[in-house]
């Protein structure tokens, strides 16, 4: 089964500043999905962006932007300009683009954003 | 458009009791996927839907947990019967083709 290594359990970066959030997974597969969901204390799990694995440009969202690294199976989240509404708890997650329709959630990384 | 809708949103029962909760995806959306959280494990997957036919329920606890989908624009996930370890937020989750997830909210069950 694929697995999604968040390696970093919790970050703060300063309002306004940069932080980048780490993801690596492991898989086989040459054609799969990435995603960074975004779950605020709200709870409800939102996307904050997608990048398909065939695509060499990195995905990019407003101030969200991703840094995939095919090769090394690695698929950072950059956020810039940091606002305090972006805390919250982020979870990376894999599916595949042709075996099965499960995803993979990686363990979360909490981020707290410092007025 | 409606995104997907669960219900109760909070749910606080007895031991022993039986618990449904209720799930309507997003229409035209053809898998659907409950999942559990707490803080102990995390996000997990317990099981999905694809065309309203479950295709992995590896990880659907025990025999107390059950799941049907008897059309594509409804799901219930029950539990009975109940114990304090099923406390836990339970989403539902539902995605067209390949893409992305799209969440509920969730339901926020305690067990006492």
């Amino acid at each position: 089964a694929q697995t999604v290594t968040q390696s970093q359990p919790e970050m703060s970066v300063q309002e306004a500043e940069t932080v980048t959030l780490s993801c690596t997974y492991d898989t086989s597969e040459s054609d799969y999905y990435l995603f960074w969901y975004k779950q605020p204390p709200s709870r409800q799990m939102i996307l904050v962006i997608r990048q398909e694995a065939y695509k060499q440009q990195n995905a990019t969202e407003n101030r969200f932007s991703v840094n995939f690294q095919k090769a090394a199976k690695s698929f950072s989240l950059k956020i810039s300009d940091s606002q305090l509404g972006d805390a919250a708890m982020y979870f990376c997650a894999y599916r595949s683009a042709v075996s099965g329709n499960q995803f993979y959630f990686g363990t979360g990384t909490s981020l707290t954003v410092i007025p | 458009d409606a995104g997907v809708i669960q219900s109760p949103r909070h749910e606080v029962t007895e031991m022993g009791q039986e618990v449904t909760l209720r799930c309507k995806p997003i229409s035209g959306h053809n898998s659907l996927f409950w999942y559990r959280q707490t803080m102990m494990r995390g996000l997990e997957l317990l099981i999905y839907f694809n065309n309203n036919v479950p295709i992995d329920d590896s990880g659907m606890p025990e025999d107390r947990f059950s799941a049907k989908m008897p059309n594509a624009s409804f799901s219930t996930l029950k539990i009975q019967p109940s114990e304090p370890r099923d406390s836990a937020v339970y989403f539902c989750a539902s995605s067209r083709g390949p893409g992305e997830l799209f969440f509920g909210e969730g339901s926020r069950l305690t067990v006492l």
